[in-house]
């Protein structure tokens, strides 16, 4: 079974710029969270989609958003990129929602804000 | 206010021996917590998830323990070796459906 996979997985943009992150989940899974991971911070949760709603959203401003389609494959989209955006974005995917189930990590998008 | 806390920051240990790994929370209303793992570059692998009810769980040479009265988890790796080092990380999530997590220990195994 291929597990979760993530597109694209580098990513150079500059500040103002808008980008969109792909996530792909293990097949049968309906929940994909997402997180950012900065040295920083660590890992913070960003949301959850679970049959295409949003089920659950983290404590970041509205830049941040996502979608999931039909057939689960999830999106996540930044808008007006500020430095501080640069991080690991990190997808996860879990049969049910996550608050119930293990989740399985894919390998991330490192994007970078110049 | 909800935190996690893990200790030690860092940790350097020989092949073969054993270490802990401790997770302090003030998280509150408590539903589960979970361990995972992380290589360098890589998303986070699941070790265990340990609800109120269980004290002691076990993932191969993994065992992680909770005692929900005061609020602290362990993670004891036994017999380590040179794939352990990586970066390990405690996640407490509440009855709400927050997650918190700590910032992480890392471990580097040497031979």
């Amino acid at each position: 079974k291929a597990g979760v996979t993530q597109t694209p997985r580098y990513l150079i943009k500059t500040r103002g710029q808008q980008v969109t992150l792909s996530c792909s989940p293990i097949s049968g899974h309906r929940s994909v969270s997402w997180y950012q991971q900065t040295p920083g911070q660590g890992l913070q949760f960003l949301f959850e989609y679970f049959s295409e709603t949003q089920r659950n959203k983290g404590n970041f401003p509205g830049r941040f958003s996502g979608r999931q389609f039909s057939n689960s494959r999830s999106e996540m989209n930044v808008s007006t990129l500020e430095l501080g955006d640069s991080a690991l974005y990190l997808c996860a995917s879990s049969l049910v929602l996550a608050a119930y189930n293990e989740q399985f990590f894919g390998p991330g998008t490192r994007l970078t804000v110049l | 206010k909800n935190q996690v806390e893990q200790s030690p920051q860092s940790l350097i240990i020989l092949e073969g021996k054993n270490c802990t790994l401790q997770c302090n929370y003030t998280v509150s209303p408590f539903s589960n917590l979970r361990w995972y793992k992380q290589d360098t570059g890589r998303g986070p692998v699941s070790l265990t998830i340990m609800t109120f009810s269980e004290n002691t769980k076990s993932n191969g040479r993994y065992t992680a323990t909770l005692d929900a009265d005061t609020k602290q988890s362990s993670l004891h790796i036994t017999a380590s070796q040179l794939s352990d080092s990586a970066s390990y990380i405690c996640v407490v999530r509440t009855t709400g459906n927050q997650f918190y997590f700590g910032t992480g220990t890392s471990l580097t195994v040497i031979p």
